[in-house]
């Protein structure tokens, strides 16, 4: 079955510090992998995608994500995470052949200490 | 563009009453998804639609629930009666298969509440 993990339901950085965000995947398929940010009361945001090409990819807002097919993994980096970047942040998977479906995680929420 | 637009933001209303949420998808995007936030489940896929033909129903609670798309710039999802299980945020996002990759673009949601 299709699934998303994100083992951390809530991570607090210090501003200033270096973030990584885990992401694993099961997915028979060549995945679409995507990462979502979302602010409070807001909707979700695309921070970055990966679907071929290149395994690091670059986002909006100073973040990265590396794609690690033999570990299922697609975790978000940021070398010096920024107040304004405490929000939830989801990963999410969908293929080509389902039609822009996406199976989404649970979700991780950042929290910034100044 | 404007971007997905829900309508409302914002919605209270008593237990037993019928609640519609709105949505219009990005012009162009031929794929429109519900989804149904909440902090004990989190983000779940009720419907999705293409070319206006429901998909995937298989997200949707019960029959309480039903969601049309009579045009493609319009969709309604329709809570009868409510619940006040059924409080939560509700996204739209729509996502067109002519884009290379599955990218889906998300409303603001509208927060449901029921009293």
């Amino acid at each position: 079955a299709q699934s998303v993990t994100q083992p951390d339901i809530h991570i607090t950085v210090s501003e200033g510090a270096s973030l990584e965000l885990r992401c694993n995947y099961s997915y028979g398929a060549t995945p679409y992998l995507f990462w979502y940010v979302q602010s409070p009361g807001q909707g979700l945001q695309l921070l970055l995608k990966y679907f071929s090409g290149d395994t690091l990819v670059q986002g909006i807002k100073g973040f990265e994500a590396e794609f690690k097919r033999s570990q299922s993994s697609f975790n978000l980096r940021k070398p010096s995470v920024h107040w304004s970047d405490a929000a939830e942040y989801f990963c999410a998977v969908g293929t080509y052949n389902q039609g822009g479906k996406l199976i989404f995680g649970q979700g991780t929420e950042l929290s910034v200490k100044p | 563009d404007a971007g997905v637009i829900q309508s409302p933001r914002h919605e209270v209303t008593e237990m037993g009453q019928e609640v519609t949420l709105r949505c219009k998808p990005i012009s162009g995007h031929d794929y429109l998804f519900w989804y149904r936030q909440t902090m004990m489940r989190g983000l779940e896929l009720l419907i999705y639609f293409n070319n206006n033909v429901p998909i995937d129903d298989s997200g949707m609670p019960e029959d309480r629930f039903s969601a049309k798309m009579p045009n493609a710039s319009f969709s309604t999802l329709k809570i009868q009666p409510s619940e006040p299980r059924d409080s939560a945020v509700y996204f739209c996002a729509s996502h067109s298969s002519r884009s290379s990759s599955n990218e889906q673009f998300f409303g603001p949601g509208t927060r449901l509440t029921v009293l």
